[in-house]
């Protein structure tokens, strides 16, 4: 079974819009993190937002927060007033704590495009 | 500040053919990752090292072997490869120690065998 899943393999927002990119995942675990990963056109992978399951709070980092829905296993990025920058793949991804090990599973991504 | 650095950027290479992908970080991070990213597929884990000495093995290991000699060095080899091992290759690092342990990327090295 997919662990994280990733439902929009496009999206596209207008310059200065807000637009949310979505992520649900599944696990047994009660500890799990979860991450947001922009990767542009230049391949380089750069890390966004973080949100821990214990987290009574969604987290923000700038223009990026965290829509995290612990019933519902959702942990949708909201990317408020979008630039031309934000035009590259998003990824979403659970670290599980498992043996002692903290493993990062991916989904499989989502490519935004911001037009002027 | 250089982070993580892989060598090469890319690569063409025959099948059969053996090949060291090496990554370096400066950051003293315990812990490091090779994953690869294939198109539709996000990225993979391949093998992983909580500290230096030890090493495991992660989703698709089959064709690789990796190496934790220091805390700052893990190269993965492709003993004999194969075309599908054609992938862009990512080395991560995290510090299992604190904050949100999250992994920083290297910048990739496109592999493509023929």
């Amino acid at each position: 079974a997919q662990k994280i899943t990733q439902t929009q393999p496009g999206m596209f927002v207008q310059e200065k819009e807000a637009v949310t990119l979505d992520c649900t995942y599944d696990t047994s675990d009660p500890s799990y993190g979860l991450f947001w990963y922009k990767q542009p056109s230049s391949g380089e992978m750069i890390f966004l937002i973080y949100q821990g399951s214990y987290d009574q709070q969604n987290a923000t980092e700038g223009r990026y927060s965290l829509n995290f829905q612990k019933a519902r296993k959702s942990a949708n990025l909201v990317i408020s007033a979008s630039q031309l920058g934000d035009s590259a793949m998003y990824f979403c991804a659970m670290r599980e704590v498992n043996t002692g090990f903290q493993k990062l599973v991916f989904g499989t991504g989502t490519r935004l495009l911001v037009s002027p | 500040i250089a982070g993580i650095t892989q060598a090469p950027t890319s690569q063409i290479l025959a099948a059969g053919r053996r090949m060291t992908l090496r990554c370096t970080q400066d950051m003293r991070h315990n812990a490091m990752y090779w994953y690869r990213q294939d198109l539709g597929l996000g990225l993979r884990l391949i093998h992983y090292s909580n500290t230096a000495g030890t090493t495991g093995k992660g989703e698709v290991p089959d064709g690789y072997s990796v190496s934790r000699a220091n805390t700052d060095d893990f190269p993965l080899t492709l003993a004999s490869a194969v075309p599908s091992q054609t992938s862009v290759y990512f080395c991560a690092s995290s510090d299992l120690a604190g904050g949100y342990n999250e992994q920083f990327f290297g910048p990739g090295t496109r592999l493509t065998v023929l």
